[in-house]
């Protein structure tokens, strides 16, 4: 089942926070976020794993709430450089662990 | 370091034609997987392979498409007299162990004319 990702798409001012919301509709063991430009490879930003732990780089980190099957990417003072599509992919604790199911995206863009 | 490499960057194919496209994990790396993405969907999973095993083709339409990761050179995904249909962008992704961040290459985007 493909995670739900919202909003869909964002439109920020150079320096404005933004939150991405992925929600699953089933126990997950992980959850991974990408980020990719137009016409290029998605870029890894973090994992998380069951436990609800928070992780952090410079000004983007993300959550995870198990219990509601959610994870939530905090990009804070955005840049220009931040523009993409983000991608949540999950990770089923019931299923393997390897196979990323993913959801449709957030286009975010960050004007100066 | 290099990341990783996939070839070619786009292949262009009549109906009918066969496809093969490439894909070298980064060093190190023995876990391959490959994903295709159609335009504004999200990354859907196909296959998941090890060197010399194909550990999860779940997502690979039986008929018509193939993968494999020799002992020796890169990974391929192989698509049999192909169709409109299979006009999309295919990514290959390896990772050292199962579910540790996951590279991806630039994509090989086919066009089925």
């Amino acid at each position: 089942q493909q995670p739900v990702q919202s909003p869909q798409a964002v439109i920020l001012r150079e320096g404005e926070d933004a939150v991405i919301n992925c929600s699953s509709s089933k126990a997950l063991y992980s959850v991974h976020w990408y980020r990719q430009k137009h016409g290029e490879a998605p870029v890894f930003l973090m994992i998380l794993l069951k436990g609800g732990e928070q992780k952090g780089h410079e000004k983007i980190s993300a959550s995870f709430n198990e219990k509601k099957q959610q994870s939530s990417l905090y990009l804070t003072a955005s840049q220009l450089s931040y523009s993409g599509t983000y991608f949540c992919g999950t990770e089923d604790s019931g299923g393997s662990n390897y196979k990323l199911t993913f959801g449709k995206g957030t286009l975010l863009t960050v004007n100066p | 370091n290099a990341g990783v490499m996939q070839n070619p960057r786009h292949l262009v194919r009549r109906r009918g034609q066969e496809a093969r496209l490439r894909c070298s994990p980064m060093k190190g790396h023995s876990h391959v997987y490959w994903y295709r993405q159609l335009p504004e969907e999200g990354l859907k999973f196909m296959v998941y392979l090890q060197k010399e095993n194909i550990i999860d083709e779940s997502g690979m339409p039986k008929e018509r498409f193939s993968a494999e990761f020799p002992k020796e050179g890169p990974s391929i995904l192989r698509i049999q007299q192909v169709v409109r249909g299979d006009s999309a962008a295919y990514f290959c992704a390896s990772s050292r162990t199962p579910n540790t961040e996951a590279f991806f290459g630039q994509g090989t985007r086919l066009t089925v004319v």
